[in-house]
């Protein structure tokens, strides 16, 4: 059963685009929404978060809109790099200490 | 360098066979977990424990075992192991009380033949 669904599986994004990357929820009891950036290679490392209490929130270039009554957030990458070509992976979590995360989005920006 | 130290990066095994992931951390976190990597599937959470002595079952526990006998150390151990568990295996930890900013390791990629 999966409790977060996110969409699109790959995005192909041309430098200085908008990236966008889309999750759902089911569970009401979430309140903690965290987006994860992982290289080839490597562990995923903590990108940006946000709690429900607030629509968005902007860092850098990343901004994560949130929408509680759709329980749906969302991750924005503005002005895309080639350097930003990853897999991102959504998540979120009820005030436990366990993190459920989505399947992962394999973003390639091209120059 | 502080962070999750993960042992072996790769490792082959036959079917049956069975052998243990080892997982450091030096960050005095209290919570660490396990989850494994599969194309398609994300991240799923296999074991998890918010501190020594204490373990619990994640989505995908069966044919894991887990122990927490220090603050630092989260061993995973595949008890007979099963071409299904072919995967990227990462260890992650935090401060208790919040999934807040993990900090994961590197991964082991295990294959089981």
């Amino acid at each position: 059963q999966q409790q977060v669904k996110q969409s699109p599986q790959s995005l192909i994004v041309q430098k200085g685009g908008i990236s966008i990357i889309n999750c759902a929820y089911e569970n009401t009891a979430f309140d903690y929404f965290p987006w994860y950036q992982q290289f080839p290679g490597k562990g995923p490392a903590l990108l940006i978060a946000i709690r429900p209490d607030v629509s968005e929130k902007k860092e850098g270039r990343f901004t994560i809109s949130f929408n509680k009554s759709a329980k749906q957030f969302s991750l924005h990458i503005m002005d895309s790099q080639p350097g930003d070509s990853a897999t991102y992976f959504c998540a979120a979590s009820g005030g436990a200490d366990k993190l459920i995360f989505g399947t992962g989005t394999r973003l390639q920006v091209f120059p | 360098n502080a962070g999750v130290t993960q042992t072996p990066k790769f490792q082959v095994l036959k079917t049956g066979q069975s052998m243990t992931l080892q997982c450091a951390q030096d960050m005095n976190h209290e919570y660490m977990s396990w989850y494994r990597q599969d194309p398609g599937m994300g991240l799923r959470l296999i074991h998890y424990s918010v501190g020594a002595g204490i373990t619990d079952q994640g989505e995908v526990p069966n044919g894991y075992n887990v122990s927490r006998s220090t603050t630092e150390d989260f061993p995973l151990r595949l008890l007979s192991a099963a071409p299904s568990q072919t995967s990227v295996y990462f260890c992650a930890s935090s401060y208790r009380g919040s999934a807040y900013g993990y900090t994961f390791g590197s991964g082991t990629r295990l294959t089981v033949v």
